[in-house]
């Protein structure tokens, strides 16, 4: 069974705080690493697709990296605000399918 | 327009019963999954199709059983239901499958509960 971590569990932080997640996968039969945003009573909705080490990716004030090597991809949130409130889940790609980790649950306070 | 439809969105059965949940997809995409979130939260891969062909048949009781009767269509149909089966169901599409996958598409799930 492929080990996925995704660490903190849960993080509570005030609007307007930056924050960061870490997800940590097998580095070997690794070809992608998915990050997706999963807000409560909806579905996962793709965030990033990364395959290079060394990969960096942004969308507005979300960003992610990813390195191959050592197995891990950090997502950073800049100036949180309540709307990022949701679970943060990675998935790697190994050998011919995503493994998704438990997720981050991210909850803001205005 | 909904993507990725999932019916029904809710299911409550007796133990014993045979069920499905339906898959449709409009994105024109070659590849469809399902997933199962399980009592920890994590979702886990039970089936892919890629252009109506399995390609992906995790270790799953042979009492689930994928149909794909078209691309855009990939129906899942569980037989002799089980208390373990209470679960949500999620199914999901991609361009393209396998190593070459873009991102995943995903249904709004489907929350089975057996009795």
């Amino acid at each position: 069974i492929l080990n996925v971590e995704q660490s903190p569990q849960s993080l509570h932080v005030q609007e307007g705080d930056s924050t960061n997640f870490t997800c940590s996968f097998p580095s070997s039969n690794f070809y992608a690493l998915h990050w997706y945003r999963w807000e409560t009573a909806k579905s996962p909705e793709a965030l990033f697709v990364m395959t290079l080490n060394g990969d960096e990716k942004k969308k507005g004030r979300i960003s992610a990296t990813l390195n191959t090597k050592e197995g891990y991809s950090y997502l950073y949130i800049k100036g949180s605000q309540p709307e990022d409130s949701a679970t943060y889940l990675c998935a790697p790609g190994n050998t011919d399918k995503l493994i998704f980790g438990t997720g981050t649950r991210l909850q803001v306070f205005p | 327009d909904t993507a990725v439809s999932q019916t029904p969105k809710y299911l409550v059965t007796q133990m014993g019963n045979d069920k499905s949940i339906k898959c449709e997809q409009n994105l024109g995409h070659d590849t469809m999954y399902w997933y199962k979130q399980d009592s920890k939260k994590f979702l886990k891969i039970m089936f892919s199709y890629n252009n109506k062909e399995l390609i992906i048949n995790e270790t799953v009781p042979n009492r689930f059983s994928p149909k794909s009767p078209d691309k855009a269509h990939l129906n899942l149909h569980i037989n002799s239901l089980e208390l373990g089966d209470s679960a949500v169901y999620f199914c999901a599409s991609s361009l393209r499958g396998g190593r070459n996958t873009g991102e995943l598409f995903f249904g709004e799930g489907s929350r089975l509960t057996v009795l």
